[in-house]
């Protein structure tokens, strides 16, 4: 009964190259939320997708990020021509509906680090 | 729009000694609050949750919290600590009347360090 998996774990990246991170819900869950924290800092919400629609992405810095959630296969938050200060651990979360309240389960992160 | 305030950064702490994090959040409508924990290099595991009824809320690991409406605050205790618990902490909440999402608007943490 697997949680939300995320890959890569760590990963390096030189300034002005592509980061891409991987997501995939929990089974049975068509609903995926993007977090960003940043050293020393709480989680900052990003973006909020459901199968093939962006529902919300009022946290998305407007260039270099974007995120998709195909029909099939897993979420994919994007990262172009990263910088420095885009050094931080991304985690996705998933749950069943939109309905506020309801239970959203983390996975265990991707720690981007920029050179 | 909603915020939380988690004044403490560091809450250090003895062994079997009792402990309270403090959670206070800001917001124009009704909301429904969230405790998280993070332990070093994983991911969030939900603590505990309030949603309606009893403003007492247990959750696992032995801890609970009580939700406060006039002072809008939403602290965390534990009566006996272990060195496990060591981990971060982290308060949330989301709009009760949320529409069409179910985002989380999260605190800064409480680093909570268990000393033996």
């Amino acid at each position: 009964n697997a949680g939300v998996m995320q890959n890569p774990r760590h990963l390096v990246r030189r300034r002005g190259q592509e980061a891409r991170l991987r997501c995939s819900p929990m089974k049975g869950h068509s609903h995926v939320y993007w977090y960003r924290q940043l050293p020393e800092e709480g989680l900052k919400f990003m973006v909020y997708l459901q199968k093939e629609n962006i529902i919300d992405e009022s946290g998305m810095p407007k260039e270099r990020f974007s995120a998709e959630f195909p029909k099939e296969g897993p979420s994919i938050l994007r990262i172009q021509q990263v910088v420095r200060g885009d050094s931080a651990a991304y985690f996705c979360a998933s749950s069943q509906d939109w309905i506020s309240g309801n239970t959203i389960y983390f996975g265990e992160g991707s720690w981007l680090t920029v050179v | 729009a909603q915020s939380v305030t988690q004044l403490d950064s560091q809450v250090p702490v003895f062994e079997e000694a009792p402990v309270e994090l403090r959670c206070n959040y800001s917001s124009s409508v009704s909301v429904y609050l969230f405790w998280y924990v993070q332990y070093p290099n994983q991911g969030l595991q939900l603590l505990l949750k309030y949603l309606s009824g009893s403003t007492l809320v247990k959750g696992i690991n032995g801890f609970e919290a009580e939700f406060n409406k006039s002072q809008t605050s939403f602290h965390l205790r534990k009566p006996s600590v272990h060195i496990s618990d060591t981990a971060e902490y982290f308060c949330a909440v989301s709009d009760r009347e949320g529409g069409a999402t179910n985002k989380l608007i999260f605190g800064t943490g409480t680093l909570l360090a268990v000393q033996p």
